[in-house]
């Protein structure tokens, strides 16, 4: 089983619909949890940071941790064309982060 | 954040050749990561370098293979050596910041995107 599973999608929504971005993980050291946006041929781009179980709301982007399931989201209200990138879960029990394979989002205008 | 800028942003290297990948971050940082991220793949760590000692390596990469510098607190290179078609990737520098006021984070460059043709 690998540490960090994340759907590849391809995920593809008309602008405006709200969007589930999911991740599962197997290491119970993990207690910090990010979300990463990659735009094509950039770099990611920290979008979300959680180190506790619950919800955390930023705009339009909401985090939720359940440590107890082992299972974090991001949830995109209102989604935007701008939104469209490739979305990377991540969490860390110290520096180093260990990654997901990363969703691919099109939202179509 | 720190800002992190990466060059070459993106080559063509031929096969057998090297390439050495430059970092500059404008703040001083004591850790630096480099990290690699093959087609339709995540991202996976190649090594930690800290300033004044040796890089440390993840399982699956050599010195040889993946020599690094850190000669300051704000620049470290990465060479890929002896280059060939598997070795294209993107190249991503990334040093450790403060998130959320509390715990800490990754912050990338922009990334160097190799092609070995």
């Amino acid at each position: 089983q690998k540490e960090v599973e994340q759907d590849p999608g391809p995920l593809s929504v008309p602008e405006g619909a709200i969007v589930s971005l999911n991740c599962t993980y197997s290491n119970s050291a993990f207690q910090y949890f990010m979300w990463y946006r990659q735009y094509s041929r950039k770099g990611p781009e920290l979008l979300m940071y959680t180190y506790s179980s619950g919800n955390k709301e930023d705009g339009r982007f909401t985090a939720q941790v359940d440590k107890s399931s082992k299972y974090i989201s991001l949830f995109i209200r209102d989604s935007q064309p701008s939104d469209s990138a490739t979305y990377l879960c991540a969490m860390t029990g110290n520096y180093k982060l260990t990654f997901g394979k990363g969703t691919l989002l099109t939202v179509n205008p | 954040s720190a800002v992190i800028s990466q060059k070459p942003s993106r080559d063509i290297c031929q096969r057998g050749t090297s390439l050495t990948i430059q970092c500059q971050v404008d703040s001083q940082v004591t850790m630096m990561f480099w990290y690699r991220q093959q087609p339709g793949q995540s991202l996976t760590l190649i090594a930690t370098a800290n300033q004044g000692s040796e890089a440390t390596y993840e399982s699956g990469f050599v010195i040889d293979k993946f020599p690094i510098s850190r000669p300051n607190l704000t620049f470290s290179t990465l060479t890929v050596s002896n280059m060939s078609p598997e070795d294209s990737s993107i190249y991503l520098c990334s040093v450790e910041g403060v998130a959320g006021g509390t715990g800490n984070t990754i912050y990338f460059g922009e990334g160097s995107w190799l092609t070995v043709v």
